[in-house]
């Protein structure tokens, strides 16, 4: 069965400076990979997405992630922070067999400092 | 913009009650989910739903039942609440990976 592990259960980053949110998966093949982010007191919303092709995905809001096939990984990045970035993000992988559902990583919560 | 509604953002329900959960989407995604989120666990899906009057058991699927009679509206069943089910419960809509998440409900059982 596919895992996520976010190794980081907060972190804090001035706002203006960059980030990288680190997320690595265990599945036995290339995975479909996600990252959501949840305001406080909302729902997910779809930051970004992989299914195949460049390794480098853009999403919104100014974040990219990089998929690397060696390391299992999947970092989501954003080279300046803004206050409003603060928030929990989510890893998650899709299985390519069988149903469309999604494991998803614990969560890391950011916090911006000004 | 997809839109996925949850009937209520708040609910407090007593201990035996049954607890009737509401999800609608409004896109004719043929997927629906329902998690239960709780500090330091993340997401764990309960049920899911791949098409009208079908659903699958999730991760964590004891204490719960599920309901699709239509295709935009999934509903999560408490039979009997219980305290542990004290959680924040997300609903999910999508037409394949992709998934659209509603606001939520913060589901308190005392």
């Amino acid at each position: 069965a596919q895992s996520v592990t976010q190794p980081d259960i907060h972190i804090t980053v001035s706002e203006g400076a960059s980030l990288e949110l680190r997320c690595n998966y265990s599945y036995g093949a290339t995975p479909y990979l996600f990252w959501y982010v949840q305001s406080p007191g909302q729902g997910l919303q779809l930051l970004l997405k992989y299914f195949s092709g460049d390794t480098l995905v853009q999403g919104i809001k100014g974040f990219e992630a990089e998929f690397k096939r060696s390391q299992s990984s999947f970092n989501l990045r954003k080279p300046s922070v803004h206050w409003s970035d603060a928030a929990e993000y989510f890893c998650a992988v899709g299985s390519r067999k069988g149903y469309s559902t999604l494991t998803f990583g614990k969560g890391t919560m950011l916090l911006v400092s000004p | 913009d997809v839109k996925v509604t949850q009937s209520s953002r708040y609910l407090v329900k007593r201990t035996g009650e049954k607890v009737f959960l509401e999800c609608v989407q409004d896109m004719d995604h043929e997927n629906m989910f329902w998690y239960r989120q709780d500090p330091g666990l993340g997401l764990r899906l309960i049920y899911f739903s791949y098409d009208v009057k079908m659903k699958e058991k999730g991760d964590i699927p004891e204490g719960y039942s599920v309901s699709r009679e239509k295709k935009e509206r999934f509903s999560l069943i408490l039979e009997s609440a219980s305290t542990n089910q004290t959680s924040m419960y997300l609903c999910a809509s999508g037409p394949s990976y992709e998934q659209y998440f509603g606001p939520g409900t913060r589901l308190t059982v005392t």
